[in-house]
């Protein structure tokens, strides 16, 4: 089992809809989450860390589960400019993030 | 603020070659970390070096080297080169002490390396 998983995807969603990702996770020690945001050919880009109480931030929410191991994202309202790749990330050591393969978002007019 | 800087942006090198890859980090943060992203993958965890020691590998071979120097900068060393390295090259720096290991990452725009 690959350490995080992800949907997917490519979601194709027209603007104004309602998309949410999904993610599980498999080290049960793991200690933070996040959701980064990566555009074509640029670099990851923090988007919301993810708490257990369940976290907004404007359109975006994010929830996680530890006893399942699930993280989500959902994006409300959907704009052209959230077209890009969605990377489900966990932090298990000092410093090491472990990615997600990510979830690329196509949002159409 | 200037945030992470990477040098170079692009790099073109052949099999066997050596390449240095190059990056500052935010100032003020004193962790850095090293990630190889491939075409249609999400970034691969290489090192992570805080106040000037290695304080993590990821499942690399040891043709991968790092050091991180005094003033927090750092670079990537990778030597014998193969057409499997070809890929976006991240670093990115944190804030966190030897306490706070929850501070997010920022990557710099990355160093595309491909090999011929």
């Amino acid at each position: 089992r690959k350490e995080v998983e992800q949907d997917p995807g490519p979601f194709n969603v027209p603007e104004g809809a309602t998309v949410a990702f999904n993610c599980t996770y498999s080290n049960s020690a793991s200690q933070s989450f996040f959701w980064y945001r990566q555009d074509c050919r640029k670099e990851p880009k923090l988007l919301m860390s993810v708490y257990s109480s369940g976290n907004e931030d404007g359109r975006f929410t994010a929830q996680l589960n530890r006893a399942s191991q699930y993280i989500s994202l959902l994006i409300r309202d959907s704009k052209l400019s959230d077209s890009a790749t969605y990377l489900c990330v966990v932090r298990s050591g000092y410093s090491t993030l472990t990615f997600g393969k990510g979830t690329m978002l196509l949002v159409s007019p | 603020d200037a945030g992470v800087t990477q040098s170079p942006t692009h790099l073109i090198k052949t099999r066997g070659q050596q390449v240095t890859l190059r990056c500052s980090p935010i100032s003020g943060h004193k962790s850095v970390s090293w990630y190889q992203q491939v075409l249609g993958q999400g970034p691969q965890f290489i090192f992570q070096y805080y106040e000037k020691e290695e304080r993590g590998r990821g499942n690399f071979p040891d043709r991968f080297s790092a050091r991180q120097f005094p003033n927090y900068s750092s670079e990537l060393n990778v030597n014998a080169l193969l057409l499997g390295d070809s890929a976006l090259y991240l670093c990115a720096s944190s804030k966190e002490d030897s306490t706070n290991y929850n501070s997010p990452l920022h990557f710099g725009n990355g160093t595309r390396l491909t090999v011929t």
